[in-house]
């Protein structure tokens, strides 16, 4: 119950495209779905996040969408740029847990420009 | 505003040997989350600690050991290592107690061989 499954393991896109990545959790008890987003060589750098109380969140050309019913949430990149080439990976937690994060196994953005 | 730094950047061990890694958490977080990435994968928690205690572990053999000291910064011990220790380890810093959001640093290569 702890899995978060992600989905496509990779992703192309073309530049000025949408790239969509999407996310499945099993525990209801989560309560705090961030993204992260890791170039080689680097540590993850959070995103964006969402709490399950809302639908949509919308930071620049990020866009989460959150389906509580469904359990899942997605990534929206709009005008997807070669510089969004990375490694993105979801996550879940909760508090009683001490906000340890669940990540799910990454997906890899190619943006072709 | 300093970010999470960690020390080193990268690191060869043999079998068998100890390691110790350290890590700085950003100004004003008190709470400090330890991770490992294996290539290709998402990062899987350690521990976290919290007012120099260790308040959660996940699924790691207790060769796996931290520390947390008075001015918030930690360090994760290995013991006898083995191969399948070798990894990223990364750093995440977190402010309060409870706090959601968590900030990666950019992980020590840890190569054992």
């Amino acid at each position: 119950q702890q899995q978060v499954k992600q989905s496509p393991q990779s992703l192309i896109v073309q530049k000025g495209g949408i790239s969509i990545i999407n996310c499945a959790y099993e525990n209801t008890a989560f309560d705090y779905f961030p993204w992260y987003q890791q170039f080689p060589g680097k540590g993850p750098a959070l995103l964006i996040a969402i709490r399950p109380d809302v639908s949509e969140k919308k930071e620049g050309r990020f866009t989460i969408s959150f389906n509580k019913s469904a359990k899942q949430f997605s990534l929206h990149i709009m005008d997807s740029q070669p510089g969004d080439s990375a490694t993105y990976f979801c996550a879940a937690s909760k508090e009683e847990y001490g906000n340890k994060l669940v990540f799910g196994a990454g997906t890899i953005l190619r943006v072709k420009s | 505003d300093a970010g999470v730094t960690q020390s080193p950047t990268h690191l060869i061990k043999t079998r068998g040997q100890q390691v110790t890694l350290r890590c700085s958490p950003k100004s004003g977080h008190d709470t400090v989350s330890w991770y490992q990435q294996a290539l290709g994968q998402g990062p899987q928690f350690i521990f976290q600690y919290y007012e120099e205690e260790e308040r959660q572990r996940g699924n790691f053999p207790d060769r796996f050991s931290g520390h947390q000291f008075p001015n918030y910064s930690s360090e994760l011990n290995v013991n006898a290592l083995l191969l399948g220790d070798s990894a990223l380890y990364l750093c995440a810093s977190i402010r309060g107690g409870s706090s959601y959001e968590q900030y990666f640093g950019p992980g020590t290569r840890l190569t054992v061989t």
